[in-house]
């Protein structure tokens, strides 16, 4: 099965707190994975993706195979930060999976 | 950067009318769009795969016949909800791929919301 997990629903953190975003994957080929993010009354747009390994915004994510898993981090959070995340997975008919999304809230 | 709008924003129906939503992709030609729909609080679910020129491909469950899916150019496809019912108020979000896309960069637009009555 194809599936993506986001485990929270919702995550609360005060500013200049780390932050670590959790998704979780199933997939039987090789996935290539990215992070979308919406912030309040705007468009998904995208983050970052694993095949590029790059930092946006602060926030990095590392694919780790064995764990199934790509969670997005970044070691001090800021209030803008605050918006929807979601973890999506492109299988190889080139279709987007997305987690149900995890909510950061970033507290001053 | 890539841009893709839909028309309109919102629309309010009445139960058993059609409503047509456009999605155009502004500034590049996409080969690839994809329609989703997006419930309050909730994830995008995948219901169709528009590629130009040929008939769209719909997920499990998505009823094609509701939901008919044209995307006559590389700039536009649109979405047509037919005999709309309230349970068919949604979030209804494109998303569309350039022809010389990075692998899976998919550019979204901004949504519209739809409510029946």
């Amino acid at each position: 099965a194809q599936r993506v997990t986001q485990p929270e629903k919702l995550l609360s953190v005060f500013k200049g707190a780390p932050v670590e975003l959790k998704c979780n994957y199933s997939y039987s080929g090789s996935p290539e994975l990215f992070w979308y993010v919406q912030y309040s009354r705007q468009r998904l747009q995208l983050l970052l993706r694993h095949i590029s390994r790059e930092s946006i915004k602060g926030f990095t994510a590392d694919l780790n195979k064995g764990e199934t898993s790509f969670h997005l981090k970044k070691p001090f959070a800021q209030e803008e930060d605050s918006a929807m995340y979601y973890c999506a997975l492109e299988n190889q008919g080139g279709k987007l999976i997305f987690g149900q999304g995890t909510e950061l809230s970033v507290k001053p | 950067g890539a841009v893709v709008s839909q028309h309109p924003s919102w629309v309010i129906c009445k139960s058993g009318t059609s409503v047509k939503i456009e999605c155009r992709s502004l500034d590049f030609q996409a080969t690839t769009m994809f329609w989703y729909r997006q419930f309050p609080k909730q994830s995008l679910m995948l219901m169709a795969t528009s590629n130009e020129g040929s008939k769209a491909t719909y997920e499990q469950g998505v009823e094609k016949d509701k939901f008919l899916i044209n995307h006559a150019s590389l700039t536009l496809s649109t979405l047509t909800v037919t005999s709309a019912h309230p349970e068919d108020s949604s979030f209804y979000i494109c998303s569309a791929r350039a022809q010389a896309a990075d692998f899976g960069e998919q550019y979204f637009g901004p949504g519209t919301r739809l409510t029946v009555t």
